[in-house]
């Protein structure tokens, strides 16, 4: 399998309700990314994981936790949302530090809250 | 903080010509990527421009002018298939490659 893949491709939960997001990237990247495209508004950068360490968090509220447990996957774990969290969550990959800023997508995980 | 403007929708036909503009902030600018998004799909990479002037892949072009704070995107020879959402997107730079997205043009070619 190649480029980046996530899983599910779509979820619908409760708000009361823990899911998680997986994200896999078969590129060999070193750093990761979450998004969250709502309708109508440019995507959001949530995340950013470089070498498997955090390194940016835009005020992301505390019911969204993300997770890199090494450099291929990335986690987005969800609970207690609310239905304004209905959206879809981008994936993406680049490689720092190559001289190319280039991010590489997965399809995202349409997510609806209800 | 950064933001990029551009047109929230396109339209144009088959065949033609057509340009998509971006303007941007310039604090902390190095350069700007250009995204194509076709409906429930993943935001693909276009091009990127670091220095001003024309980069051309196909029917495909995309310029950056510094002094203006503006770029574009140039789609020739429309097809269907380029019916799609198109984002420009800055690189302020760090060390992560981070991207500040714009608020993306709906381009609808018709017959």
């Amino acid at each position: 399998e190649t480029g980046v893949t996530q899983t599910p491709r779509h979820l619908v939960m409760g708000m009361t309700n823990k899911k998680s997001l997986k994200c896999e990237q078969h590129l060999g990247h070193n750093a990761m990314y979450w998004y969250k495209q709502s309708a109508k508004k440019p995507l959001e950068l949530m995340f950013v994981y470089s070498l498997e360490e955090r390194v940016e968090n835009n005020s992301v509220p505390s019911r969204f936790s993300p997770e890199c447990p090494n450099s291929s996957h990335l986690f987005l774990h969800l609970h207690t949302l609310q239905p304004e969290d209905s959206a879809l969550y981008l994936c993406a990959s680049s490689q720092v530090s190559s001289g190319s800023t280039t991010q590489y997508f997965g399809p995202g995980t349409r997510l609806l809250v209800l | 903080g950064q933001s990029l403007e551009q047109p929230s929708e396109v339209t144009a036909v088959e065949g033609a010509i057509v340009q998509i503009n971006c303007t941007y902030q310039t604090s902390g600018f190095y350069g700007l990527s250009w995204y194509q998004q076709h409906d429930g799909g993943a935001p693909t990479f276009l091009s990127y421009n670091a220095l001003d002037g024309l980069e051309e892949t196909g029917r495909f072009s995309s310029f950056l002018s510094r002094s203006d704070s503006y770029g574009y995107l140039l789609l020739q020879e429309l097809q269907m298939k380029d019916s799609a959402s198109y984002f420009c997107a800055g690189y302020y730079g760090g060390a992560t490659n981070k991207l500040i997205f714009g608020t993306g043009t709906l381009l609808a070619v018709q017959p």
